[in-house]
């Protein structure tokens, strides 16, 4: 009955691969978030999907591409790793004025 | 968005109120006040939110200045769960969804 779930929980791979990682979330929320958290703890908004639509972009290197093939589902594509993309990954949704549900987060480990 | 300030760290000892203050003197007059949580390696969880009037859930009481400048989550009986980072972040929120921006928050350790 998990509510936002991501997979993989963990990730690691070398410099210069390309990998996606997944996001459901089962609420019936429309809109859906990534963050990241860096090394130092900082969570910051990456991309957020309103019905499938991109409406936030941070500033974030084109390598990372958002992927929402349907409302449920928003996934995280990045090319070309590189070491400082080494981070935990949090998937979040929400619904109009809704607080924002969090999955467990992906860590990712760039050797 | 307004910013806001909270204290890096802060201790309670089990079965005690902890009190959590966070300064927002910025807040404009739709902002809402939001309260998440992060206990290590979990996803931020949310606690409460206010406007203006203070709120109360199964978690937690939301305390808003009159000014609206400041607010203080209670958490009325800590037990050694509530250890956590603890985030107050200001927001507009919209239809469309919205992003919320985590600050440093305050780390909370709850102690036998």
């Amino acid at each position: 009955d998990t509510a936002v779930s991501q997979t993989p929980k963990y990730l690691v791979t070398q410099m210069g691969n390309d990998k996606s990682i997944k996001c459901e979330q089962n609420l019936g929320h429309d809109t859906m978030y990534w963050y990241k958290q860096d090394s130092k703890k900082f969570l910051k908004i990456m991309f957020s999907y309103n019905n499938k639509e991109l409406i936030i972009n941070e500033t974030v290197p084109n390598r990372f591409s958002p992927k929402s093939p349907d409302k449920a589902h928003l996934n995280l594509h990045i090319n070309s790793l590189e070491l400082g993309d080494s981070a935990v990954y949090f998937c979040a949704s929400s619904s109009g004025n809704s607080p924002l549900h969090f999955g467990n987060g992906t860590r990712l480990t760039v050797t | 968005d307004a910013k806001t300030t909270q204290p890096t760290s802060m201790d309670c000892a089990e079965g005690r109120a902890a009190n959590l203050p966070c300064n927002h003197s910025t807040i404009s007059g739709n902002e809402y006040v939001y309260w998440y949580r992060q206990i290590h390696s979990q996803g931020p969880q949310y606690i409460i939110h206010g406007l203006k009037n203070n709120e109360t859930n199964e978690m937690a009481s939301l305390i808003i200045t009159e000014d609206r400048k400041s607010s203080t989550l209670i958490l009325p009986h800590a037990t050694l769960r509530d250890t956590a980072v603890y985030y107050c972040i200001v927001r507009v929120a919209t239809n469309s969804g919205y992003a919320l921006n985590f600050g440093k928050g305050t780390s909370l350790l709850v102690t036998p």
